[in-house]
């Protein structure tokens, strides 16, 4: 049972390149989001799904896109990187409740 | 939407003393507050939880408490030891509807304990 799996681990992007961070969970949750944290300000949500087919926009989304075809997968999509989008990104599922939040290992995320 | 005010920054304390860390939120209809660990370059991780219709939760050294009519929550670590040495957060989520799978956190404590 691997939980929530994020791929990359490290990413350096270009300022205007674009990039996909990915998100896997296989644990049959319904609920995944993205949050990105940033030093003193703990962890922000960016955009969130309670289903597939599901989405929507939480306290940070400008700049970042989601869709979510499948129950197991909620890619997180960078349209024009910035520096201001440096950061460390984590993706989380859980299953309605509200009920505990399973995070993946995180991407850290530099543009340069 | 909810806004969750975390206190204090950072917590230095002895191996063998308590630690008290405490939380605000302001949206009354939220009924989940989680707390999670966070070790440097790790993921966070749930340590305890409580929902609004619990007054106190226990888990070991590790207690969490709930007014819902102050909208205040706490985290008490009892005996604390070096490996409690971590980034707390809390957390606030629900109120039905479209709030499900929301987590709004606060800005996290840093607690370091000494030998």
């Amino acid at each position: 049972n691997a939980g929530v799996t994020q791929t990359p681990k490290f990413q350096v992007l270009k300022t205007g390149q674009s990039m996909t961070l990915q998100c896997a969970q296989d644990m049959n949750h319904e609920y995944m989001s993205w949050y990105r944290q940033d030093p003193g300000m703990g962890l922000r949500l960016i955009h969130y799904s309670v289903g597939a087919g599901i989405t929507d926009q939480g306290e940070v989304p400008n700049g970042y896109n989601v869709s979510r075809s499948t129950t197991e997968d909620f890619p997180l999509r960078l349209l024009s990187a910035a520096p201001s989008q440096t950061s460390v990104y984590f993706c989380a599922s859980s299953s309605r409740g509200p009920t505990e939040a399973f995070f993946g290992q995180g991407t850290r995320l530099t543009v340069v | 939407g909810e806004n969750v005010e975390q206190h204090p920054s950072t917590l230095s304390v002895q191996e063998g003393d308590s630690a008290v860390i405490k939380c605000t939120y302001s949206d009354s209809a939220s009924n989940y507050f989680p707390w999670y660990k966070q070790e440097l370059g790790k993921r966070p991780q749930l340590i305890i939880d409580i929902r609004s219709n619990v007054g106190e939760k226990k888990d070991q050294r590790i207690a969490v408490t709930l007014n819902k009519t102050a909208k205040h929550f706490s985290l008490h670590i009892t005996e604390t030891q070096p490996e409690d040495s971590a980034v707390y957060f809390c957390a606030a989520e629900g109120g039905g509807g479209t709030s499900y799978g929301k987590l709004t956190f606060g800005q996290g404590t840093i607690l370091t304990v000494h030998p």
